[in-house]
């Protein structure tokens, strides 16, 4: 069975860098599209990002100039990086699968982040 | 700019209605839109993709209807477990895009 589970700081300040992994068991991250997602409180999903181990990454236009995502074959994980944080940057973050269906079929958790000074 | 609109936002409702949630694209989409339900505390879950077929295990009152800019999805019967919000997502140009969110109250 697919499972996917995010890691990440919790809590951060203001113009750090948010790093997040996914670990996905059940399926080699060499298969298939990871995505990230988040959903602020109280607000709507916002896609964050794709990445393949062999296709371009993709990222939302809006966050393009602060987001960096990569794989790690040899742990079965992918990661997220996004740069100078600010207080609109908190929310939950999942991460996901696009088995080339061009939706998300597995999701982790979700990982709740705070930025505050 | 690429547009999404799902409406409603919300919508009251009683367990045996049939429900009908609609998104509508500012461009032609073909078929790449899927449909979520979302409970508090818990992952989406993937309802319908492709604007029409329904992902394994989702019940069959879930039906998604649509092609090119308007889609809809339509639960036959609502039943307690439904209660949630729903999310439409479209696919194009190597992006992604949710809706706004239809939350289903109790009426």
């Amino acid at each position: 069975q697919v499972q996917l589970r995010e890691s990440g700081p919790g809590l951060m300040k203001p113009s750090e860098t948010l790093s997040l992994i996914c670990t996905v068991s059940g399926d080699s991250i060499t298969n298939y599209y990871w995505n990230w997602i988040r959903q602020p409180a109280g607000g709507g999903l916002e896609w964050i990002g794709r990445v393949h181990i062999n296709v371009a990454t993709r990222y939302n236009p809006s966050l393009r100039s602060r987001v960096t995502m990569s794989i790690d074959r040899s742990k079965n994980q992918f990661s997220l990086h996004l740069n100078s944080v600010t207080a609109a940057d908190t929310a939950v973050y999942y991460c996901a699968r696009d088995a080339f269906k061009s939706s998300f079929d597995y999701w982790g958790q979700g990982t709740p982040v705070t930025v505050s000074s | 700019d690429f547009q999404m609109t799902q409406s409603p936002s919300t919508l009251s409702a009683s367990v045996g209605d049939r429900v009908t949630i609609t998104c509508r694209a500012s461009h032609s989409i073909g078929s790449e839109l899927a449909w979520y339900q979302h409970k508090p505390g818990k992952a989406p879950k993937v309802l319908i993709y492709k604007a029409t077929n329904l992902e394994n295990g989702v019940p069959l009152r879930f039906s998604g209807s649509g092609s090119g800019t308007e889609f809809t999805l339509t639960i036959s019967s609502l039943q307690p477990d439904d209660f949630a919000t729903y999310y439409c997502q479209q696919y194009l140009n190597y992006l992604y895009n949710f809706g706004q969110g239809t939350k289903v109250e109790i009426k």
